[in-house]
C-alpha cells in the first residue's frame, strides 16, 4: 500500500501568511494527488487535483505542486475562511490512502 | 445540481450488521465512479470503498476486506455499502463522494453530508 506522509500535522498562522504543506508518497504515483479541505462538522471539499490543477470555485490564492513523490500545496495569502484542515490524497492505485492531515491554526 | 444524501447509520452492536445508502441527484448516475470514505471521531479521513461507474469493478480497504460490501441500484440511482461483523473500530461518520472519473478514481469532487455509524454494546 502506498503511505502519504503529511507534513506539518499543524501549523499556526496569521492572515496573509504564506501556508506551505507537503506530502511525501513511500512510491511514485506521478500526479495522481488531490487536496481536500476539511471544516468542523463538515464534509471535505476537493481543492486541487493531478497535483497541480485547480477545481471550480476554488481561489486562486491556493496551489498545488510536485510530482512522482514529493507533492506540496500552498496558500499564498491566508484568510479568515481557510483555517481548517488539509489533506492529501492518492489516487495512483488502490488501496486509495490520504495523509494524516494539517491542521491550519489561528497564530 | 449535483446532491448525495446517506442514510441508514446509526447505533449497532459489534458482531452486527448495517445496510448504508447513497441517494445519487443531478449528474449522469452511470457515468462516474463513486466512494465510501469514512472519518473516526476526532480523527483523519479513511477511504473505504470504491465502485466503477458501470459497476464492474469494485475496490475496499484492508480494514473492512470481506466484511463490507459496495454496489450500486441504476434504477434508483443508489450507492450502497452492506457492513457485516461491524467492530468498535468502525465507528465514524460515513461519506457517500461522487468520483470525477469513471472507471478509475481521480477526486471526489462531490460529496454527501455523511451519515454516522456506531458500534458499541
Amino acid at each position: 500500500d502506498i503511505q502519504m506522509t503529511q507534513s506539518p500535522s499543524s501549523v499556526s498562522a496569521s492572515v496573509g501568511d504564506r501556508v506551505t504543506i507537503t506530502c511525501q508518497a513511500s512510491q511514485a504515483i506521478s500526479s495522481w494527488v488531490t487536496w481536500y479541505q476539511q471544516k468542523p462538522g463538515k464534509a471535505p471539499k476537493a481543492l486541487i487535483y493531478g497535483a497541480s490543477n485547480l477545481l471550480d470555485d476554488v481561489p486562486s490564492r491556493f496551489s498545488g505542486g510536485g510530482s512522482a513523490t514529493h507533492f506540496t500545496l500552498t496558500i499564498s495569502s491566508l484568510q479568515p475562511e481557510d483555517f481548517a484542515t488539509y489533506y492529501c490524497q492518492q489516487t495512483n492505485s488502490f488501496p486509495l490512502t490520504f495523509g494524516g492531515g494539517t491542521k491550519v491554526e489561528v497564530k | 445540481e449535483v446532491h448525495l444524501l446517506e442514510s441508514g447509520g446509526g447505533l449497532v452492536r459489534p458482531g452486527g450488521s448495517l445496510r448504508l445508502s447513497c441517494a445519487a441527484s443531478g449528474f449522469t448516475f452511470s457515468n462516474y465512479a463513486m466512494n465510501w470514505v469514512r472519518q473516526a471521531p476526532g480523527k483523519g479521513l479513511e477511504w473505504v470503498s470504491f465502485i466503477s461507474g458501470a459497476g464492474d469493478s469494485t475496490h475496499y480497504a484492508d480494514s473492512v476486506k470481506g466484511r463490507f460490501t459496495i454496489s450500486r441500484d441504476y434504477t434508483k440511482g443508489t450507492v450502497d455499502l452492506q457492513m457485516n461483523s461491524l467492530r468498535a473500530d468502525d465507528t465514524a461518520v460515513y461519506y457517500c463522494a461522487k468520483d470525477g472519473c469513471k472507471t478509475s478514481s481521480c477526486y471526489n469532487n462531490h460529496w454527501g453530508q455523511g451519515t454516522p455509524v456506531t458500534v458499541s454494546s
